[in-house]
């Protein structure tokens, strides 16, 4: 079993529509979550942490579910700008510890 | 403040040739990392390093050297090209403060014939 796994979409969504992805983790002890972006041909860059609590940046919302070892993002009012794969990121244990991408999901905005 | 920086940002070898790809970073982080990024299989972590003089495994090192002599920089090796090995390489710098923020540069791409 692989440690992140993501449906990979593509998700074709209209502007203005809200749209989530989830990811699950393989590993219970998992300690730090993440949500990084990645647009066509470029580096991934981080889109935001996920905290037990769930977290809220502006339209996109992460939550984490640390019993069914699952991971989601809701992207509210969707723009143009959002098209990009999103990658899931856990990381197993400290500092020290490796992070394991998902393969990410795919999602087209558009007009 | 440049991040992390890498060159080339292209390249075409033929089976069999050798090359250096850079990374260099200006954050004075510790952690550093190379992934691969192919169609259809995410990022995969080649090698690693926690600190200069220390490097280790990732899940695909086979092919590839990586050394550590400072801080900045964490340069990786392809020691006999192989068709196998064209793809996007990502280097990464890693901050380990509370962020835990791991930073790319903006890849190698390369085709190998």
């Amino acid at each position: 079993r692989k440690e992140v796994e993501q449906d990979p979409g593509p998700f074709n969504v209209p502007e203005g529509a809200t749209v989530a992805f989830n990811c699950t983790y393989s590993n219970s002890a998992s300690q730090s979550f993440f949500w990084y972006r990645q647009d066509c041909r470029k580096e991934p860059k981080l889109l935001m942490s996920v905290y037990s609590s769930g977290n809220e940046d502006g339209r996109f919302t992460a939550q984490l579910n640390r019993a069914s070892q699952y991971i989601s993002l809701l992207i509210r009012d969707s723009k143009l700008s959002d098209s990009a794969t999103y990658l899931c990121v856990v990381n197993r244990g400290s500092t020290l510890g490796r992070l394991y991408f998902g393969r990410g999901t795919q999602l087209t905005v558009w007009p | 403040n440049a991040g992390v920086t890498q060159t080339p940002k292209f390249q075409v070898l033929k089976t069999g040739q050798s090359m250096t790809l850079q990374c260099a970073q200006d954050m004075n982080h510790e952690y550093m990392s190379w992934y691969r990024q192919d169609p259809g299989m995410g990022l995969r972590l080649i090698h690693y390093s926690v600190g200069a003089g220390i490097t280790d495994q990732g899940e695909v090192p086979n092919g590839y050297n990586v050394s550590r002599s400072t801080t900045e920089d964490f340069p990786l090796r392809l020691l006999s090209a192989a068709p196998s090995q064209t793809s996007v390489y990502f280097c990464a710098s890693r901050d380990q403060s509370n962020t835990d923020t791991q930073y790319f540069g903006p890849g190698t791409r390369l085709t190998v014939l």
